[in-house]
């Protein structure tokens, strides 16, 4: 019983940089999200997927871009990535009006 | 803006006491909360839930109280264990049903022997 699987769980790349952070749910949810967590902060939503063939944004949405790829799998990319974006990076899925089971993390280094 | 703010970034409880952990929110819209737990190295797991139409909800250890009037809510584990030692978070929506939660900074809760 896998739930909300991330790849990798660690990346470290260089400013400039691509990257794409992949997640994929087993629970048939149809919502999925993408935060990302910093130290001393809680966690922010960066896009979200209300269900397969839509995306929205969230609270920081800058230098990202997502995809739901299919019900299963929703993607995050940082087309150049710049050190701000150093971060802990959590995949999340759930039904409408049920908690957010999340994935454990991608922890991505920018130097 | 910090919409939804856990003011004690750290607590410390001795097993076998109560463990209270507060949050405040801003936005009066917020109509739905929750409580994670967060060990290290893994992902948020859901804890509990509160409706705004209730003050309290109970879930074995774990009891959450909603006071709307102040915008503020607390988490009560008892009686406290090793294993509740992790970093706990609030999160608020403005609907059961709304995709976008707000999230505080965290507390970590560490339990002594």
């Amino acid at each position: 019983n896998a739930g909300v699987t991330q790849t990798p769980k660690f990346q470290v790349l260089k400013t400039g940089q691509s990257m794409t952070l992949q997640c994929a749910q087993d629970m048939n949810h149809n919502s999925m999200y993408w935060y990302r967590q910093d130290p001393g902060m809680g966690l922010r939503l960066i896009y979200y997927s209300a269900s397969e063939g839509t995306t929205d944004k969230g609270e920081v949405p800058n230098g990202y871009n997502v995809s739901r790829l299919n019900k299963r799998e929703f993607s995050l990319r940082l087309e150049s990535a710049a050190p701000s974006q150093t971060s802990v990076y959590f995949c999340a899925s759930s039904e409408p009006g049920q908690p957010q089971h999340f994935g454990d993390g991608t922890r991505l280094s920018i130097l | 803006d910090q919409q939804v703010k856990q003011n004690s970034p750290s607590l410390s409880v001795q097993e076998g006491r109560i463990s209270i952990l507060n949050c405040d929110y801003t936005n009066s819209m917020f109509d739905y909360f929750l409580w994670y737990k967060k060990y290290p190295a893994e992902g948020p797991t859901f804890l509990i839930s509160i409706s705004s139409i209730k003050d309290k909800n109970e879930d074995g250890r774990f009891t959450v109280f909603l006071n709307k009037s102040a915008k503020h809510l607390s988490l009560h584990i008892v009686p406290s264990q090793p294993g509740d030692s992790a970093v706990y978070f609030c999160a608020a929506s403005v609907a059961r049903g709304a995709q976008k939660l707000v999230f505080g900074q965290g507390t970590r809760l560490t339990i002594n022997p």
